[in-house]
């Protein structure tokens, strides 16, 4: 069954510091997404991407954040600054039109 | 308008049980609701979901039931079993394309052998 693949599962980084979180989505999939989970919480948007554009972005997903998707298999969120409330999960999500979202393992993503 | 409201925070149920874990929308625009099942350290992983054209569907052990009136949906899974122990959400969206899911704030499930 086909995949949406994130890397790495684990990233410490230090406050102040610029992280790259990549995704590789499903192939066909057309809507890719970039949710994140505070240990606890519940999964929150933050932001959709179609047809090389932003779709749709969350009030959390600020100006520290940008999305871009460089080639034709890869999808990346990039925070410029970290901060310590940033330490979360990260998923990426695809999907087809019409069709449920494809979630991937995650990144972890710790602040210190 | 764009909340899902989940409950229980959390639910113990015995081997071979019914476990139910329900779930309240506002936004009448919502017309897509999933069920997420999530293993610690995993992403959601999509379990059943439905449209409000229909008042149940059932997978298997799992079942939604759609009550689009009272703007609610619940997760019925039956004959409940320890592998069902996880995080569950619901989740809703409107329409196609780019739509955002909206989850609810998650139900621990311990399925007790």
């Amino acid at each position: 069954e086909p995949e949406v693949t994130q890397t790495p599962s684990h990233q410490v980084t230090q406050m102040g510091q610029e992280v790259i979180l990549r995704c590789v989505p499903i192939s066909n999939h057309l809507y890719f997404y970039w949710y994140r989970q505070i240990l606890g919480q519940k999964v929150e948007f933050l932001v959709s991407f179609y047809n090389n554009e932003i779709s749709e972005k969350s009030e959390i997903f600020d100006d520290q954040f940008s999305v871009e998707r460089p080639d034709g298999s890869n999808f990346t969120l990039k925070i410029r600054s970290t901060k310590l409330e940033d330490s979360a999960m990260y998923f990426c999500a695809s999907r087809e039109d019409r069709v449920g979202y494809t979630f991937g393992s995650g990144t972890r993503l710790t602040v210190v | 308008q764009q909340q899902v409201k989940q409950s229980p925070q959390s639910l113990i149920v015995q081997k071979g049980g019914i476990s139910i874990i329900n779930c309240a929308y506002e936004n009448t625009a919502f017309d897509y609701f999933p069920w997420y099942q999530q293993f610690p350290g995993k992403g959601p992983a999509l379990l059943i979901a439905i449209r409000p054209d229909v008042s149940e569907k059932k997978e298997g052990r799992f079942t939604i039931s759609f009550n689009k009136s009272a703007k609610q949906f619940s997760l019925h899974i039956m004959d409940s079993q320890p592998g069902d122990s996880a995080t569950y959400f619901c989740a809703a969206s409107k329409g196609w394309g780019a739509q955002k899911l909206v989850f609810g704030q998650g139900t621990r499930l311990t399925i007790n052998p």
